[in-house]
């Protein structure tokens, strides 16, 4: 079993719809969840963090968290065709390596104006 | 502020030889981890870097050394490179290396040193 799992997708959405995006964990003892946005040839950008179960809003992005599911999801609302990228879940395995960050194979997003 | 710098851009390296990849944190940040992203993957943890001790290594050979200045700047190096070392290097620097406020575990990566080994 991965210790972050996501669909790779593409995930196909036509511009001004709702992109859902989801991420499974392994690790029960995670406790800080990211998502981050890598454009095709360049770094991972960090656009969302989250700590503790439910919703977080920021713009147009909303990261959801259910530690009892080990579930965390993106929501990005209104998609744009800048909006397409590939997402990487990445959850904090930090017992004892600190900040080390597991990612998972990220999902390619597709918006289609 | 500036935001985290890699250098180089690009490198392209043979068989065998050896490579040393730079980084510049933040400005205020103390922490440096290390990644390896391979094309269709995610990155994968190499090292990290907290007050210029190693405080964490990932599932490496022992090719992969890295350091960190006092400065916090911070190099990786690979010796006896394979094909397989092939990869995007990441860089990241977040502003604590351990325990809480759990924010401080954000990671923020540099725009990444393309390693070509022919």
């Amino acid at each position: 079993q991965k210790e972050v799992e996501q669909n790779s997708g593409p995930l196909s959405v036509p511009e001004g719809a709702i992109a859902s995006l989801n991420c499974t964990y392994s690790d029960r003892g995670s406790q800080s969840f990211f998502w981050y946005r890598q454009y095709s040839g360049k770094s991972p950008e960090l656009i969302m963090s989250i700590y503790s179960n439910g919703d977080k809003e920021d713009g147009r992005f909303t990261a959801q968290l259910n530690k009892a599911s080990q579930y965390v999801s993106l929501l990005i609302r209104d998609s744009q065709p800048s909006d397409s990228a590939t997402y990487l879940c990445a959850v904090n395995s930090g017992k004892e390596y600190g900040n080390k960050l597991v990612f998972g194979a990220g999902t390619i997003l597709r918006v289609k104006s | 502020d500036a935001g985290v710098t890699q250098s180089p851009t690009h490198l392209i390296k043979t068989r065998g030889q050896h490579v040393t990849l730079r980084c510049s944190p933040i400005s205020g940040h103390k922490s440096v981890s290390w990644y390896q992203q391979v094309l269709g993957q995610g990155p994968q943890f190499i090292f990290q870097y907290y007050e210029k001790e190693e405080r964490g290594r990932g599932n490496f050979p022992d090719r992969f050394s890295a350091r960190q200045f006092p400065n916090y700047s911070s190099e990786l190096n690979v010796n006896a490179l394979l094909l397989g070392d092939s990869a995007l290097y990441l860089c990241a620097s977040s502003s604590r290396g351990t325990g809480t406020p759990l924010f401080h575990n954000e990671q923020f990566f540099g725009p990444g040193t393309r390693l070509t080994v022919l």
